[in-house]
């Protein structure tokens, strides 16, 4: 079975560019996570949607940012414009929620995107 | 404030030997504890997910123990391989949401 699928793998863009980072989860997951990684903050929630209604985006850390899920097969990060600051590895992943959302199954990572911004 | 420490932060050990990490949390409600496996370059994967009565989980040489008394996790490797080397990641899963809270990861490096 495929597992998470992110591309691209690697981005590297000037400042004040437009990112679109892209994101296929597991058939049959209904609950897709966008999580930015980096070596002083660790791991951190960005947003997630659950049956492609996005339901905490408190983590987004600003305008910039904005996240779509259209179908429950594919979903989009953009960053507009991109900053250095935004340099991190920007992680994807799905699960199967329990019951009728609440909870979280086990949560399957995508590889990465690793964004540089110049 | 919910809060997962790891420790201890990196830690260095020879081929075939043991060793444990550590994980304690400040988080309520608890809904389960997970650690994740993430090797350099690559998204985490998943080793284990204790609820609040299991007290031990076991994925081959990964053992997780969880004592939801005093809120302490450990993972136990036993006779550890190169392969092994990673970052190691506690999570905490709160209340029925799907709130995670991550620890900060502790680095192994197996050596031979």
């Amino acid at each position: 079975d495929a597992g998470v699928i992110q591309s691209p793998r690697h981005e590297v863009t000037e400042m004040g560019q437009e990112v679109t980072l892209r994101c296929k989860p597991i058939s049959g997951h209904n609950s897709l996570f966008w999580y930015r990684q980096t070596m002083m903050r660790g791991l951190e929630l960005l947003i997630y949607f659950n049956n492609n209604v996005p339901i905490d985006d408190s983590g987004m850390p600003e305008d910039r940012f904005s996240a779509k899920m259209p179908n429950a097969s594919f979903s989009t990060l953009k960053i507009q414009p991109s900053e250095p600051r935004d340099s991190a590895v920007y992680f994807c992943a799905s699960s199967l929620a329990l019951g009728t959302g609440i909870g979280t199954g086990e949560l399957f990572f995508g590889e990465g995107s690793r964004l540089t911004v110049l | 404030k919910n809060q997962v420490e790891q420790s201890p932060q990196s830690l260095i050990i020879l081929e075939g030997k043991n060793c444990t990490l550590q994980c304690n949390y400040t988080v309520s409600p608890f809904s389960n504890l997970r650690w994740y496996k993430q090797d350099t370059g690559r998204g985490p994967v998943s080793l284990t997910i204790m609820t609040f009565s299991e007290n031990t989980k076991s994925n081959g040489r990964y053992t997780a123990t969880l004592d939801a008394d005093t809120k302490q996790s450990s993972l136990h490797i036993t006779a550890s391989q190169l392969s092994d080397s990673a970052s190691y990641i506690c999570v905490v899963s709160v209340g029925y949401g799907n709130k995670l809270v991550f620890g900060a990861g502790t680095i192994l490096r197996v050596k031979s």
